[in-house]
């Protein structure tokens, strides 16, 4: 089993829906819970990051954590075409990150 | 982009050949790792480095080796390439101490092992 689990997609929303991205975790010791973004043919992008149980919120992007439940999320409000990417959520071990497989997002106009 | 410069960028080699991709960064930032990213997988850590002469292995450090002779480079070598490295490798960095929460990734070298 691994560590993080996260559906590959694609998801395919039209422009404006709220998209909902999510992950599941095995390791009780991740601390931190963090989201990249990815363009193809790019490297990841940090999108933002939590280190507690609860809501983060960085404008039109939200990211959730349930330590309880081992699982967090990642929702996109008004998403638009420039959302298109894949998004990999990450989870830290001391130094390492640890990541999902990543899901393929297309938003379309 | 953080300073981080990935060579080459693209490689095809012929299998059981060695092959040595480049990570060279500006940032002068500690910690230096080389992932590897395949459909299905995500990134998946091969090796990384915690200061010069500092590596330690990763997920999937079988057939890789590194070296890291100053700050600024890192270098993942193919001792001898198989089909299943086929892969898109990337290089990232990070300053944090501790517990890492941000890292700076590199283009990408994509490599073909035929």
């Amino acid at each position: 089993q691994k560590e993080v689990e996260q559906d590959p997609g694609p998801l395919s929303v039209p422009e404006g829906a709220i998209v909902s991205l999510n992950c599941t975790y095995s390791n009780s010791a991740f601390q931190y819970f963090m989201w990249y973004r990815q363009y193809s043919r790019k490297g990841p992008e940090l999108l933002m990051y939590t280190y507690s149980s609860g809501n983060k919120e960085d404008g039109r992007f939200t990211a959730q954590v349930d330590k309880s439940s081992k699982y967090i999320s990642l929702f996109i409000r008004d998403s638009q075409p420039s959302d298109s990417a894949t998004y990999l959520c990450a989870m830290n071990y001391g130094n390492k990150l640890v990541f999902g497989a990543g899901t393929i997002l297309r938003v379309k106009s | 982009d953080a300073g981080i410069t990935q060579s080459p960028r693209h490689k095809v080699t012929e299998t059981g050949t060695p092959v040595t991709l480049r990570c060279h960064q500006t940032e002068n930032h500690r910690y230096m790792y080389w992932y590897r990213q395949d459909p299905g997988h995500g990134l998946r850590l091969i090796h990384y480095s915690y200061g010069v002469k500092d590596t330690d292995k990763g997920e999937v450090s079988d057939g890789y080796s590194v070296s890291r002779s100053k700050t600024e480079d890192f270098l993942l070598t193919l001792e001898s390439a198989t089909s299943s490295q086929t892969s898109v490798y990337f290089c990232a960095i990070s300053e944090s101490e501790g517990w890492v929460t941000e890292a700076f990734f590199g283009q990408g070298t994509r490599l073909t092992v035929v």
